[in-house]
């Protein structure tokens, strides 16, 4: 069982279209993670939040738009993606202490057709 | 920048049988953590194991361990015992100490489990 629960598990989506993943954690985490993974590659990482707060932004294309309403919740807000965009989105949250690892979710399949 | 290299993309073992995967990594940092992640095909990524820095000695989980070399800048994990459950993608990974910068990943080492 994964602690960090993302939906949808799979998401098909057209270029024009306007689409949300979300992410939620209960382990009091505040620390919260997007990372996109290609197949067969490790995952990269998008957007970072501490304390709710956008700490991180890795140059992602601003078609990807993060959001973190509350200290449990994540969104990633999709719109006019690409079809190269086609990947698996991960969410991870953590406690901020360095030592702490990331605790994954099994991660949104998304298709750009 | 930091930097993770993995240098073996495939890896097959017999079952029962011991195995290692290799890490190295580097970085300028005095204060960092590493991790061992593997990701079966259901893509769920499972901490299997993590080492500080500043620990001396080597991290051990049941049949999983590590073996650090701080100077070498070397990572690497032993599965004794290996298990058909065992099979999947293996992902070294550095966090650096202080905050919340996620986890920069290798490029990862398929096992294989040979029944």
């Amino acid at each position: 069982d994964t602690e960090v629960t993302q939906t949808p598990k799979h998401l098909v989506m057209g270029m024009t279209n306007k689409k949300s993943l979300k992410c939620e954690q209960h382990m009091g985490h505040r620390a919260m993670y997007w990372y996109k993974q290609k197949a067969k590659k490790p995952p990269e990482l998008m957007f970072v939040y501490s304390y709710e707060k956008l700490s991180i932004n890795e140059s992602v294309p601003s078609r990807f738009s993060p959001e973190c309403p509350n200290s449990s919740l994540l969104n990633l807000h999709l719109h006019a993606l690409q079809p190269e965009d086609s990947a698996l989105y991960l969410c991870a949250s953590s406690l901020r202490e360095g030592n702490s690892p990331l605790h994954f979710g099994n991660g949104t399949r998304l298709t750009v057709t | 920048a930091q930097t993770v290299t993995q240098s073996q993309p495939e890896m097959s073992v017999q079952e029962a049988e011991t195995v290692t995967l290799s890490c190295t990594y580097d970085t300028s940092e005095s204060d960092y953590y590493l991790f061992w992640y593997k990701q079966p095909p259901s893509r769920q990524m499972i901490l299997v194991i993590r080492q500080e820095a500043y620990k001396q000695q080597n991290a051990t989980e049941n049949r999983f361990s590590v073996n650090f070399q701080k100077a070498a800048k070397s990572f690497s994990l032993k599965i004794s015992d290996s298990q058909l459950g065992d099979a999947a993608m293996y992902f070294c990974a550095y966090k650096v100490g202080g905050g919340a910068d996620g986890l920069t990943f290798g490029k990862g080492t398929h096992l294989i489990i040979q029944p």
